[in-house]
């Protein structure tokens, strides 16, 4: 079975520096979808970036950025230039290409951002 | 267009009850799915639902069970409450197909006392 794994509960960064967060996974697949969702305080869960694993390409979105290792079943996400409304709890993902099977996500990580 | 509703946003139930909770997708969306989140378990899959259909399953005993209506709005029903059921309910809609993002309403907070 798939499962994700995300070893930092929590994490500190000072506004303006770079952060970033590990994700781990585990699967048999050889194709397979990842995200990362971010969860502010008002709870709707947002999502900040994602990759297919057939490109070898890390994804990017403005001061997002991932460092996918295929072989490794890590996708860390690079958080650069960190803001005050970066704070939040952030989800890794999985999801296999068969519709019926379900998306899994790491327990999360919860981002503080220091003034 | 309009995001996606989840109703109510918060509840209070007491063991033994059940209760019922409502997502309503953002327009044009077919796929539902619903999750369970705690702080000691995280994100947990419950189920989706695809065209009135249910597509996946997670691993969730008989008591939860769910589903949607032509219009794709769904619900999702918790029969005889206990107080592990305590936890924020978070519904997401997308098109569905699998590379595709999850639009997240913000939640029932249900509290079984």
């Amino acid at each position: 079975a798939q499962t994700v794994t995300q070893s930092q509960p929590e994490m500190s960064v000072q506004e303006a520096e770079t952060v970033t967060l590990s994700c781990t996974y585990d699967t048999s697949e050889s194709d397979y979808y990842l995200f990362w969702y971010k969860q502010p305080p008002s709870r709707q869960m947002i999502l900040v970036i994602r990759q297919e694993a057939y490109k070898q390409q890390n994804a990017t979105e403005n001061r997002f950025s991932v460092n996918f290792q295929k072989a490794a079943k890590s996708f860390s996400l690079k958080i650069s230039d960190s803001q005050l409304g970066d704070a939040a709890m952030y989800f890794c993902a999985y999801r296999s290409p068969f519709l019926d099977d379900k998306i899994i996500f790491g327990k999360g990580t919860r981002l503080h951002i220091l003034p | 267009k309009a995001g996606v509703t989840q109703t109510p946003r918060y509840l209070i139930k007491t063991r033994g009850q059940q209760v019922t909770l409502s997502c309503s997708p953002i327009s044009g969306h077919r796929s539902v799915s619903w999750y369970q989140q705690t702080p000691g378990q995280g994100l947990q899959f419950l189920f989706e639902y695809f065209s009135e259909t249910q597509r996946n399953k997670g691993n969730f005993p008989g008591r939860f069970s769910g589903r949607q209506f032509s219009n794709s709005r769904s619900e999702m029903n918790v029969s005889t409450l206990e107080l592990g059921d305590s936890a924020l309910y978070l519904c997401a809609s997308s098109l569905g197909t699998e590379n595709e993002k999850l639009f997240f309403g913000s939640g029932t907070q249900l509290s079984v006392l």
